[in-house]
């Protein structure tokens, strides 16, 4: 079975400072897709960023790149210039070509500190 | 924001009552999922559909039902409500699968005594 973990249940940055958040998975599929979702306050989950397995070039949104490690199974996401907007939980999700469940991550817990 | 809302936002029933969620979209998107969040467990799907009367069970969908009679509206059961069902209950839509973004409406807490 598809597993998705997040290592880190919290993290706390200083305010324009770079973060870096965790996320490795468990798959025989060599097909895949990686998702980083955002989830502040207000419950509302929002996407972050998202790879294919099969583009060697790693995703990048604005302020937000992923390291991704295909044969080590991680998928880290990094946060440049960090902002007080970008406190939240972020969780880190799979699916694969077969089924296209997404599996999620328990989620990390970021703080800003001004 | 995608147009996607639910209802009740908020729910208290007691053990043994049935309860039914709706999920209602305006964007006219296929595919229409139910999950429920709870603390170190993220997010965890019970329950999916990719068209009208079209569904397909989820990772944990043992004590729920769906049912999907227009493309707008996706409703989630609970036959029989227990207490290990207390949570967050979220609906999102997709316009496909894989790659495709899915849009997650506001959810609903829900407290089984």
């Amino acid at each position: 079975a598809q597993t998705v973990t997040q290592s880190q249940p919290e993290m706390s940055v200083q305010e324009a400072e770079t973060v870096t958040l965790s996320c490795t998975y468990d798959t025989s599929e060599s097909d895949y897709y990686l998702f980083w979702y955002k989830q502040p306050p207000s419950r509302q989950m929002i996407l972050v960023i998202r790879q294919e397995a099969y583009k060697q070039q790693n995703a990048t949104e604005n302020r937000f790149s992923v390291n991704f490690q295909k044969a080590a199974k991680s998928f880290s996401l990094k946060i440049s210039d960090s902002q007080l907007g970008d406190a939240a939980m972020y969780f880190c999700a799979y699916s694969a070509y077969s089924n296209y469940q997404l599996i999620w991550g328990a989620g990390t817990k970021l703080i800003i500190k001004p | 924001d995608a147009g996607i809302t639910q209802s009740p936002r908020h729910k208290v029933t007691e053990t043994g009552t049935p309860v039914t969620l709706r999920c209602h979209q305006t964007e006219n998107h296929r595919y229409m999922y139910w999950y429920r969040q709870d603390p170190g467990h993220g997010l965890r799907l019970i329950h999916y559909s990719y068209g009208v009367k079209d569904t397909d069970k989820g990772e944990v969908s043992d004590g729920y039902s769906v049912s999907r009679s227009k493309t707008e509206d996706f409703l989630l059961t609970l036959e029989s409500a227990t207490s290990s069902q207390t949570s967050v209950y979220f609906c999102a839509i997709s316009e496909g699968q894989g790659l495709w973004e899915q849009y997650f409406g506001p959810g609903t807490r829900l407290t089984v005594t």
